[in-house]
């Protein structure tokens, strides 16, 4: 089956400096991904929705310059944490779905980064 | 967002059937009914999906009402390793086509 990856799992990083997370899709072609962030005992938040080659969308409330997404091929999108603090720690998931456009198709989740900012 | 309602917890014992309820009443003719769950620590894993039929696949059976303003997913023997965090999820034709995320149902699995 289609397999998406994530990395870094887990990241600790100080305050005011900044992260990347990756998402890659193995083996199928990403026109779309997603990035989700979760707190503890909560449900995913969608941040933002990205398609190859153009700006991502962001959901109300995420603000765009702190959380840089780049998606500039079909296998590889990547989540920026500008400036972290420690209310960024959270449970960040990203997904992708291999045709746009279609409602049918099931989505396919990384393994989430757990981000800690001390 | 989220169109769905679910109960917040279930539990059921092992090698029992288990039958997740979820509510859509404002669904519209062209959402797809899409059910994921979550592990610990994991990010969602895809269950199942159907648009007007029952559904079946080796991992849950999805049971749809006729007016669609339901669903049911069907795990037939629950194991320990299904205990996880059940989302329901309607998946618009229109727009982005991306997933909204409801509270979903905790699912314990009882030895």
């Amino acid at each position: 089956g289609a397999v998406v990856s994530q990395h870094p799992s887990r990241v600790i990083c100080k305050s005011g400096t900044s992260v990347k997370i990756e998402c890659r899709s193995l083996d199928f072609q990403a026109t779309t991904m997603f990035w989700y962030r979760q707190f503890p005992k909560q449900s995913l938040m969608l941040m933002a929705t990205s398609n190859e080659g153009s700006k991502a969308t962001y959901e109300q409330g995420v603000e765009k310059d702190k959380f840089l997404i780049n998606h500039a091929s079909l296998t590889l999108s990547t989540l920026t944490v500008t400036s972290a603090h420690p209310e960024d720690s959270s449970f960040y998931i990203c997904s992708a779905s291999e045709v746009r456009g279609t409602s049918n198709e099931k989505l396919f989740f990384g393994s989430g980064t757990q981000l800690s900012v001390l | 967002d989220a169109k769905t309602t679910q109960p917040n917890s279930m539990e059921s014992n092992e090698e029992e059937p288990v039958h997740l309820p979820c509510n859509h009443s404002t669904i519209s003719g062209t959402d797809y009914i899409h059910w994921y769950r979550q592990l610990p620590s994991q990010g969602p894993e895809y269950v199942i999906h159907g648009l007007t039929s029952n559904v079946n696949n080796r991992m849950a059976s999805l049971a749809i009402a006729e007016d669609r303003k339901s669903s049911t997913l069907i795990l037939h023997r629950a194991t320990l390793r299904d205990a996880a965090v059940y989302y329901c999820i309607l998946r618009e034709r229109t727009g982005a086509n991306n997933l909204f995320f409801g509270t979903g149902t905790r699912l314990t699995v009882i030895p």
